[in-house]
């Protein structure tokens, strides 16, 4: 069972870039079926979709963000991170990095999630 | 407006059947395994029912369905604890990404 932990800053500046890592233990990044991806959660909204990955640099972005996300894996640290650019207020939000079997497998598993806040 | 729609809300009495609906299309609820999470007090969503499989750990008052491009979680005999917000969630094939509805609260009263 894959362990997640986010890590990164907890306040950017507008039009900056929003950087996060995803520490995973318990399983390999490389794992065969394991897909990594990102959700977030703006304060007292629903859950949004923001992209996931395979270790072999296959991605899926939500369509919406797809401009402005970059997630990459890093193999020999056992993470995988997230890049969004040019953030403005809405992208204020709880970022949850979570993992999942199959591209189409539902997310099994979560990370506690940060909160990241655009401001100036 | 999400890809999904869920009630906003939805109510009953402890020990109370209470069912949750979740509408897409036939690119994803028709197609594809549809997840509910449950989030309790904005703390972590959790999985609770994958299809009809529950999750380890998850009660079993909790089971899951679907008939054509509509998926439904039942809770048979709710219980307080069972207050929260529970949202689907589905890939969709068209869109090459997962979708999520908006997300219903269960409120026990």
């Amino acid at each position: 069972q894959p362990q997640l932990q986010e890590s990164g800053p907890g306040l950017v500046k507008p039009s900056e870039t929003l950087s996060l890592t995803c520490s995973v233990s318990g399983v390999s990044v490389t794992r065969s079926s394991y897909y990594w991806g990102w959700i977030r959660q703006p304060p007292g909204k629903g859950l949004e979709w923001i992209g996931s990955m395979y270790y072999d640099g296959s991605t899926f972005y939500n369509p919406a963000l797809r401009s402005r996300v970059t997630m990459s894996v890093d193999r020999s640290s056992n993470h995988f991170s997230l890049e969004l650019r040019s953030v403005v207020a809405a992208d204020t939000a709880v970022y949850y990095c979570v993992g999942h079997r199959g591209v189409s497998g539902c997310p099994a598993y979560w990370g506690q999630g940060t909160l990241v806040s655009v401001n100036s | 407006q999400s890809a999904l729609t869920q009630e906003a809300s939805v109510s009953g009495t402890v020990g109370q059947k209470v069912t949750l609906s979740c509408t897409g299309k036939s690119d994803n609820i028709g197609t594809y395994t549809v997840g509910w999470y449950q989030q309790i007090s904005h703390g972590t969503p959790k999985i609770v029912m994958f299809g009809d499989s529950l999750p380890s750990g998850i009660p079993d008052r909790f089971s899951g369905s679907k008939s054509g491009t509509t998926a439904s979680l039942t809770i048979s005999g709710l219980q307080p604890e069972d207050e929260a917000d529970y949202y689907c969630s589905v890939w969709d094939y068209s869109l090459s990404a997962h979708v999520f509805g908006g997300g219903t609260k269960v409120t026990v009263l």
